[in-house]
């Protein structure tokens, strides 16, 4: 069965510094997002991104955040210059049509 | 997206059926009802939706009620497997638009041996 993937599993960065995630989402499906969560909160939304341009994005995401599809696979959020407070695990989920997502299972961000 | 009310816990015996409960009073005709599940801190799982008929796949069944008010997520047989956090959420399908999902604190279910 297809999943989404994600990579890597584990990154641990300094403040400061840029981080790209990266997210392999299944192969037909036309709807991307990008959700966090910092340990022991909900699952919070940041972005999604359809016909490749941003169809919607939470107050999280401001100017440090991007996101690119950069090919046929890929899809992928980037963190331009990391805070303590962006600790989290981030996941990307892909969706054939309108409604359903598939999540990947994450990439969990440390920064120290 | 019409907000959701879930018990915040729940247990059941191995091999009994789980029944989870969610209250949606607010819904919209347009709104569909997803349930999700975590499990530890894995990526949520997509585990069925319904807009106003019960819905059944091969992970559960879904019963909305009539007045689409409330819904019951229905696991037949629970194993130590279905321990997780399930998340009943609320959410409009918008053509040409990834409309985002709104999670909650969810029903963390159990399952005993």
């Amino acid at each position: 069965e297809p999943e989404v993937t994600q990579t890597p599993s584990h990154q641990v960065t300094q403040m400061g510094q840029e981080v790209i995630l990266r997210c392999v989402p299944i192969s037909n499906h036309l709807y991307f997002y990008w959700y966090r969560q910092i340990l022991g909160q909900k699952v919070e939304f940041l972005v999604s991104f359809y016909n490749n341009e941003i169809s919607e994005k939470s107050e999280i995401f401001d100017d440090q955040f991007s996101v690119e599809r950069p090919d046929g696979s890929n899809f992928t959020l980037k963190i331009r210059s990391t805070k303590l407070e962006d600790s989290a695990m981030y996941f990307c989920a892909s969706g054939q049509g309108v409604g359903t997502q598939y999540f990947g299972p994450g990439t969990r961000l440390l920064v120290l | 997206d019409a907000k959701t009310t879930q018990p915040p816990s729940m247990d059941c015996a191995e091999g009994r059926a789980a029944n989870l409960p969610c209250n949606h009073s607010t819904i919209s005709g347009n709104e569909y009802v997803y349930w999700y599940r975590q499990i530890h801190s894995q990526g949520p799982q997509y585990i069925i939706h319904g807009l106003k008929n019960n819905e059944t796949n091969e992970m559960a069944s879904l019963i909305i009620t009539e007045d689409r008010k409330s819904s019951t997520l229905i696991l037949p047989h629970a194993t130590l497997r279905d321990t997780a956090v399930y998340y009943c959420i609320v959410s409009r399908i918008s053509s040409g638009s990834a409309r985002q999902l709104t999670f909650g604190s969810g029903t963390q279910l159990t399952v005993l041996p």
